[in-house]
Formats: C-alpha cells, structure tokens, sequence
C-alpha cells in the first residue's frame, strides 16, 4: 500500500518555465513533508520541507504548497533551470516516525 | 555537504554469498538508516538505528541485518544474497527523528 505517490514519472519543461511537480499522500497522521532531488551515481540531497501548520514554504526559486484537505504536495520550481534536471522525490512523515517516499518524478528542463 | 562515506561503491557477487555494505559518519548523529531504491519503488527503508546497539527493522528487512556498534558506522549484512536484491543502496543520517536525512552517494549492488 503505497502511502505517498507520486503519479507522473516523468516530467518535460522548457528551461525559463515554471515546473510543478505533485504528490499525493493517503495517511492523514503525516505532518512533516519535505522533497529531494537526485542526480544519476549521487544520493539524494534535501530541498525543502513543510510542517502541516502551514500551506506555503518558499526558498529562492523553490515553493512547496501543502493542501491538507485534499492530501496533496506540490513542488514549483521558477523559474526552471538547466540544473534542475534531476529526479524529485517527495517524502513525508508522522513526528519522531520514518520517512516514507514516492516513487520520484524526473524533471527534464529542455533549452 | 554531511560527512557520509559508503563503501564499496559498486560491487558484483554471486547468488548465495554474504557481503556486508559499510556507512561511515563523521557528523556524530544519533539516527542512521539504510535504504534501497528500485525503479518503480523510489526510495524503501531497510533498517535504522537510533543509537549505538539499538536498530528496527523497516518496511522492507527480510534477508537483511544491521549492526551499529560505534556511533559512526551502521553496516548492512546480506547473509546470503539473492538476485532480488540487486538494487542502489542509500545510507542515510539525521540529527533528530523527526527532521531532514541527508545520504551518502550509493552502493550499487548486483548479484548475479
């Protein structure tokens, strides 16, 4: 049972546009969310989080929005560079708990 | 960058042999973890740790122990490895339960 998901493998944007990358979850328990990114023969480096207290987190081109009602995450990129082309995961978690992730989504930004 | 080594890096082993993958921190956090990641799957938790001598087993820990018996290294034991887990294993570190992980750079497993 897949607790978070993220349902679009693959992702194209054209370089200067905004890329959004979305995540579902099904537990409602979860209240800490947060995204890497990953490069090929690297490990995932950490982007960004979110507490469920809020609905927004920005850091520079980066923004995560956080729709609780709907169980839903979402990742904008603005705007999207030629080194954003990686594969984003989504990961959430219960306080004190282990992370759980989705299956990532690989962004391509094309020049 | 957190100061996390994982070796070896890549290695190739036969059906039924035993290999041990090695995590090494320099940052002295309590919470070290191993993971798997497979195409389709994303990243799947193993096993972690929560200090010296004490370990959990994640979601997906059959054919897997752990041993941490100094701060800085958790090792990840294959007793008797199967084509099944043939995958990039991810150690991982975190301050506190509850916060950001930060990975090392991979060990690319194939058992053949």
């Amino acid at each position: 049972d897949q607790q978070v998901k993220q349902n679009s493998p693959s992702l194209s944007v054209q370089e200067g546009r905004i890329s959004i990358l979305n995540c579902d979850y099904t537990n409602s328990m979860f209240d800490y969310f947060l995204w890497y990114k990953k490069y090929p023969a690297e490990g995932p480096t950490f982007l960004i989080s979110i507490s469920s207290i809020k609905d927004k987190n920005e850091d520079g081109r980066f923004t995560v929005f956080l729709n609780k009602s709907a169980k839903h995450l979402s990742l904008h990129i603005v705007p999207s560079q030629p080194g954003d082309s990686a594969v984003y995961f989504c990961a959430a978690s219960v306080v004190a708990q282990k992370l759980v992730f989705g299956q990532g989504t690989r962004l391509t930004i094309n020049p | 960058d957190a100061g996390i080594t994982q070796s070896p890096r890549h290695k190739v082993t036969e059906t039924g042999t035993p290999v041990t993958l090695r995590c090494h921190q320099t940052e002295n956090h309590r919470y070290m973890y191993w993971y798997r990641q497979d195409p389709g799957h994303g990243l799947r938790l193993i096993h972690y740790s929560y200090g010296v001598k004490d370990t959990d087993k994640g979601e997906v820990s059959d054919g897997y122990s752990v041993s941490r018996s100094k701060t800085e290294d958790f090792l990840l034991t294959l007793e008797s490895a199967t084509s099944s887990q043939t995958s990039v294993y991810f150690c991982a570190i975190s301050e506190y339960s509850y916060n950001e992980q930060f990975f090392g750079p991979g060990t690319r497993l194939t058992v053949l």
